[in-house]
């Protein structure tokens, strides 16, 4: 299958500042991308959709100037979580899709917000 | 609109047996896909299993096998001969033809006891 690589896989800032999870595909273009979230012991939830150089979609309730994506190749996609708070201490996990084929996943990010 | 259901929130199982995770879902697409997902401890998401909804052929991969009825809407998931690598907590999740969103369960979580 086709390999998807996030970085940081941990990461832990403190309150206040702007953290940035990076999302790369490794050995396709990626036409369009997916980050999720994932609360401790719950399902993943869809956050938002990017398609390379376009803005991303969000979903409802995604506060889209909290949660800054970037689809600037087809490589590449990045999360800034801005000002992040504890509340959003979560599990990101992001996904890259090429044209008309499944999507895979990445390895995820633990965010912990201090 | 599309919806997985896992209603075992949690099981625990002595190694060696065998343990079957429920999974409902629906969606008023004709063409779809099934997918199971691991998530161990670490996180990542491992894939198990793709079913497009034109194959109801059930699938047996060692220990693994699949139930896929289209008429109760169901694809369940079953262990053969328990091993305490095997807990974890498992995903079913749909996604929509082009694989533009997927749907996740609220996951089960297996515990193998040795």
């Amino acid at each position: 299958g086709a390999v998807v690589s996030q970085h940081p896989s941990r990461v832990i800032c403190k309150s206040g500042t702007s953290v940035k999870i990076e999302c790369r595909s490794l050995d396709f273009q990626a036409t369009t991308m997916f980050w999720y979230r994932q609360f401790p012991k719950k399902s993943l939830m869809l956050m938002a959709t990017s398609n390379e150089g376009s803005k991303a979609t969000y979903e409802q309730g995604v506060e889209k100037d909290k949660f800054l994506i970037n689809h600037a190749s087809l490589t590449l996609s990045t999360l800034t979580v801005t000002s992040a708070h504890p509340e959003d201490s979560s599990f990101y996990i992001c996904s890259a899709r090429r044209r008309d084929t499944e999507a895979f996943f990445g390895q995820g990010t633990r965010l912990t917000v201090v | 609109a599309q919806k997985v259901t896992q209603a075992q929130t949690e099981i625990s199982v002595v190694e060696k047996e065998d343990v079957t995770l429920d999974c409902v879902y629906e969606t008023r697409d004709t063409t779809y896909y099934l997918f199971w997902y691991k998530q161990p401890p670490s996180g990542e998401l491992v894939f198990l299993i793709r079913r497009n909804s034109f194959d109801e052929q059930n699938e047996i991969s060692g220990r693994y096998s699949w139930n896929f009825q289209k008429s109760t809407s169901s694809f369940n998931f079953t262990i053969t001969a328990s091993q305490v690598v095997d807990s974890a907590v498992y995903f079913c999740a749909l996604s929509e033809a082009g694989f533009n969103k997927f749907y996740f369960g609220s996951g089960t979580k297996l515990n193998v006891k040795p």
